[in-house]
């Protein structure tokens, strides 16, 4: 079954804010991955992280791998419209050959 | 031109109906994977390729079949179709000395089984 809790589950965004969504698992993993998947499209990856401990950026996005090798943040600045989607989070472990296990994403609206 | 290309896009079926969906990748990677995702269980596993000899179970695998014809296609089969097969499938391929963890998505095949 799924081992990854991605939270929240949606949330609105107001242009400009920040917002911030996180992923938990009872398991290590040996890379964590955040995944955008616009409508209609499939997902594509934003950040991977190879090391506990790492904070990572990528343009208004920053991700870090936690320090216990058990859960990930995302955190999105400044957000924009074209942030809306639905965040994936995603751990990889190599003795699992490298498969990957995928929270159950967090859905990002515009507040109306 | 999508480099991970699904067909067909959307497809409404019934009952007890074999389906494939199939999927064509040109980005020249030997891994290959099929995923299905459902509202908050984000994508699951159904089987995946390493490489053309080889197929592997994934999470979810009972009540589907794969075949990989080539490097560049892998195809899903549903034998008899059941309501609960209704999802969003994805194909993806990798290049794991490129970026371990990375998938390349298709745009996505909408089914739905009534």
């Amino acid at each position: 079954g799924q081992q990854l809790n991605q939270s929240p589950q949606s949330m609105f965004i107001q242009e400009g804010e920040d917002v911030s969504m996180n992923c938990t698992s009872s398991s290590i993993f040996n890379t964590w991955l955040w995944y955008k998947q616009d409508p209609g499209e499939g997902p594509v990856l934003l950040i991977a992280l190879y090391k506990a401990g790492e904070l990572t950026s990528n343009g208004r996005l920053t991700a870090q791998f936690g320090i216990t090798r058990k859960d990930s943040f995302l955190n999105i600045s400044a957000s924009i419209p074209s942030d809306v989607g639905i965040y994936f989070c995603a751990g990889q472990r190599t003795l699992a050959g490298n498969k990957l296990t995928f929270g159950g994403g967090t859905r990002v609206l515009v507040k109306p | 031109d999508a480099d991970v290309t699904q067909t067909p896009r959307n497809r409404i079926t019934k009952t007890g109906k074999r389906i494939m969906l199939e999927c064509s990748q040109t980005k020249g990677h030997d891994r290959m994977y099929w995923y299905r995702q459902d509202p908050g269980l984000g994508l699951r596993l159904i089987y995946y390729s390493f490489d053309v000899k080889d197929i592997n179970k994934g999470e979810i695998s009972d009540g589907y079949s794969v075949s990989r014809q080539a490097q560049a296609k892998f195809s899903l089969s549903l034998e008899s179709a059941i309501p609960n097969q209704t999802a969003l499938y994805f194909c993806a391929t990798s290049d794991p000395p490129t970026r371990p963890g990375e998938l390349f998505f298709g745009e996505g095949s909408r089914l739905t089984v009534l």
